[in-house]
């Protein structure tokens, strides 16, 4: 079955460390996302690609880092610039035609050790 | 500035006790609104695209409208197990940023025996 991957389904963080979030796509999309959930706040774009090898800001990009080397992976970085990690965090694709919905996996619960 | 607002934050019902959920927004150039499903712990699921004002989809006990502010997700005769938090989003309007999405907070239905 088609579908978006994630690992792990729950991370830990150690102050000042790195930690990269995985995202595998098999629905053949050019488009895929990361947003951020927190409590009571609606999803927040973190990061967006529409094509391999581009990809653009979203509207909390600062502490975090992506790359978009295959259309089927689209990683994320939570670096130690990022003061506060802890959330769940969602991946998304779409085909990159208008109206297409995107589709989610199930999402990684980040926390600080 | 763009913006989705959902209400109520939260709705308990009772079993066969019909409602509905409002999604008001305020784009320029809407270019599609979005109702998802998302369960504890998991990603959103997609439930509906509408495009255009008076525009109307159904799914088994769910019915969502389109109209020029705002969307609505009628639940006919909910069952327990439509328990789940709904969310709306709408595309920005424009050409570019391509199928960016913007999300409201969400809202919380129970549906009890």
């Amino acid at each position: 079955d088609g579908g978006i991957t994630q690992s792990p389904k729950y991370l830990f963080r150690k102050e000042g460390q790195n930690v990269t979030l995985s995202c595998e796509q098999n629905l053949n999309h050019d488009a895929m996302y990361w947003y951020r959930q927190d409590p009571g706040q609606g999803l927040r774009l973190i990061y967006y690609s529409q094509i391999v090898n581009d990809f653009q800001k979203g509207d909390i990009a600062e502490g975090y880092s992506v790359s978009r080397e295959k259309k089927e992976s689209f990683p994320l970085t939570v670096t130690s610039a990022q003061k506060n990690p802890t959330a769940f965090y969602l991946c998304a694709s779409s085909p990159r035609q208008v109206y297409q919905p995107q589709h989610f996996g199930d999402g990684t619960r980040l926390s600080i050790l | 500035e763009d913006q989705v607002t959902q209400s109520p934050e939260a709705l308990r019902l009772q079993e066969g006790e019909s409602s509905s959920l409002n999604c008001s927004y305020t784009v320029s150039g809407l270019r599609g609104l979005f109702w998802y499903r998302q369960d504890p712990g998991k990603g959103p699921e997609f439930l509906f695209t509408l495009y255009s004002a008076g525009e109307e989809k159904e799914k088994e006990r769910l019915k969502a409208t389109l109209t020029k502010k705002e969307s609505f997700l009628h639940i006919t005769a909910p069952k327990p197990e439509d328990s789940a938090t709904y969310l709306c989003a709408v595309r920005l309007g424009g050409e570019g940023g391509g199928n960016k999405l913007t999300f409201g907070t969400g809202t919380q239905l129970k549906v009890e025996l």
